[in-house]
């Protein structure tokens, strides 16, 4: 059974940091895409980053590109998000989610998600 | 405002059909295939629908999805109470980035 299991969540000061961790387990973690995507409170999914595989590939959302790092570390199946610089509109559960496909390809989806873990950033 | 356009909300009766846009633009929609996300309340979102119209293993063919040129659409027939929720369409953009609908909340009367 594949499973996601997000955690380093918490409440953070702006200009803050905080890394998230994402545990994957139930499927080989080395040949999918993997994917952080956040929702703010009441709000719709926005995307935020994306690995490939072997992490030769890299790409982020402009609202946090140059703040958030995404990584990944096939030997121990997870998934990291540092993020720094928090701003109070960074304040969202965050999903990793696993994906099917790559940019450049017809086909890029995310087949499954955690659970999110719940970012809030506020003084 | 979000890079795909859905409506922000649909409703209909127990029983019935409802249909869900989702509309985009030749760089997003018209040249990529579109996934369907299901966020029921208070849980993480779930795979409904994918390559426009394939359904995962274990989703009920109540559930169909299509495309024609750039916009998709989301269909439910036989609404049941146990299906209202948020709904998402989903491609990826020519300036490499993952996007997303707003979202639809469906209200089964």
């Amino acid at each position: 059974e594949v499973q996601l299991v997000e955690s380093g969540g918490g409440l953070v000061k702006p200009g803050g940091s905080l890394r998230l961790s994402c545990a994957a387990s139930g499927f080989t973690f080395s040949s999918y895409s993997m994917n952080w995507v956040r929702q703010a409170p009441g709000k719709g999914l926005e995307w935020v980053s994306s690995i490939s595989s072997s992490s030769s590939y890299i790409y982020y959302a402009d609202s946090v590109k140059g703040r958030f790092t995404i990584s990944r570390d096939n030997a121990k199946n997870s998934l990291y998000l540092q993020m720094n610089s928090l701003r109070a509109e960074d304040t969202a559960v965050y999903y990793c989610a696993r994906g099917i496909g790559w940019f450049g390809e017809l086909s890029y989806y995310f087949d499954y998600w955690g659970q999110g873990t719940l970012v809030t950033v506020s003084s | 405002q979000s890079v795909l356009t859905q409506p922000p909300s649909v409703s209909a009766a127990p029983g019935q059909k409802v249909t869900i846009s989702c509309s985009g633009s030749s760089s997003n929609i018209g040249n990529n295939y579109v996934s369907w996300y299901q966020q029921l309340p208070g849980t993480a979102p779930k795979l409904l629908i994918y390559d426009n119209n394939k359904r995962p293993s274990g989703i009920p063919d109540r559930f169909s999805g299509s495309k024609s040129g750039t916009s998709a659409t989301l269909g439910i027939t036989g609404l049941q109470t146990g299906d209202e929720a948020d709904y998402y369409c989903g491609t990826w953009d020519s300036s490499l980035r993952k996007v997303f609908g707003g979202g639809t909340k469906l209200t089964v009367l």
